[in-house]
């Protein structure tokens, strides 16, 4: 059975643009949930979804958004970059958005 | 808000010797959950403690839920060189997860 599925892996981009990461989850999980990292600490919580219904949104600037599709894979946009949004972006997807998560390898994000 | 703490940031021990990491929470948590992230890796799901006092055993590691569902514990019994990585703790608050900064094992040479 494929895993939670991320592309792309890495990405540069430069100050200002914006970026589209992207998640397939786990077959048959409704539940999808982003998290930022940065290098040496633990994630972060940027949102969570399902059923295509934003269920929980973290202490993040509106530039971040996210939506979920019908068939339960997700879109997590981010515009007007900053250096500091440089980071491991992952997803993570469950049966119903709680219990243990199953992590996709990520997204690799560098702003320059 | 509420903070999840972890202890140590780092521990160095000689393979098979233990390893243990603690975390704590300001406040009480409906569950806690660990994971595993090997270097250049993602976290994955090691497992979920809900009860309070909770007791639970994964061949050499042990996991502890604190009595007042405010602390945990995992503990590695003889370490091996596959056990290396950053083990976080995670506190569950509605539909996220609360994250420790993780405890990177790190064996000697």
């Amino acid at each position: 059975d494929a895993g939670v599925t991320q592309s792309p892996t890495h990405l540069i981009k430069t100050r200002g643009q914006q970026v589209t990461l992207r998640c397939s989850p786990i077959s048959g999980h409704k539940s999808v949930s982003w998290y930022q990292q940065v290098l040496g600490q633990g994630p972060q919580f940027i949102f969570q979804y399902y059923e295509k219904e934003e269920r929980g949104r973290g202490n993040f600037p509106d530039r971040f958004s996210a939506r979920q599709f019908p068939n339960y894979s997700s879109e997590l946009n981010v515009n007007a970059l900053l250096l500091g949004d440089s980071a491991l972006y992952l997803c993570a997807s469950s049966p119903t958005g709680e219990g243990g998560y199953t992590f996709g390898s990520g997204t690799r994000l560098t702003v320059v | 808000g509420q903070q999840v703490m972890q202890i140590p940031q780092y521990q160095h021990v000689q393979e098979g010797e233990d390893f243990t990491t603690y975390c704590n929470s300001s406040t009480t948590l409906s569950n806690i959950q660990w994971y595993k992230q090997r270097p250049g890796g993602h976290p994955v799901f090691l497992i979920q403690l809900v009860k309070s006092g909770e007791v639970k055993k994964q061949k050499r590691l042990t996991f502890q839920f604190g009595e007042a569902k405010k602390n945990s514990s995992l503990h590695i019994t003889a370490t091996q060189t596959t056990d290396v990585g950053t083990y976080f703790c995670a506190g569950s608050k509605v539909y996220q997860l609360i994250w420790g900064a993780g405890t990177k094992l790190i064996i000697k040479p």
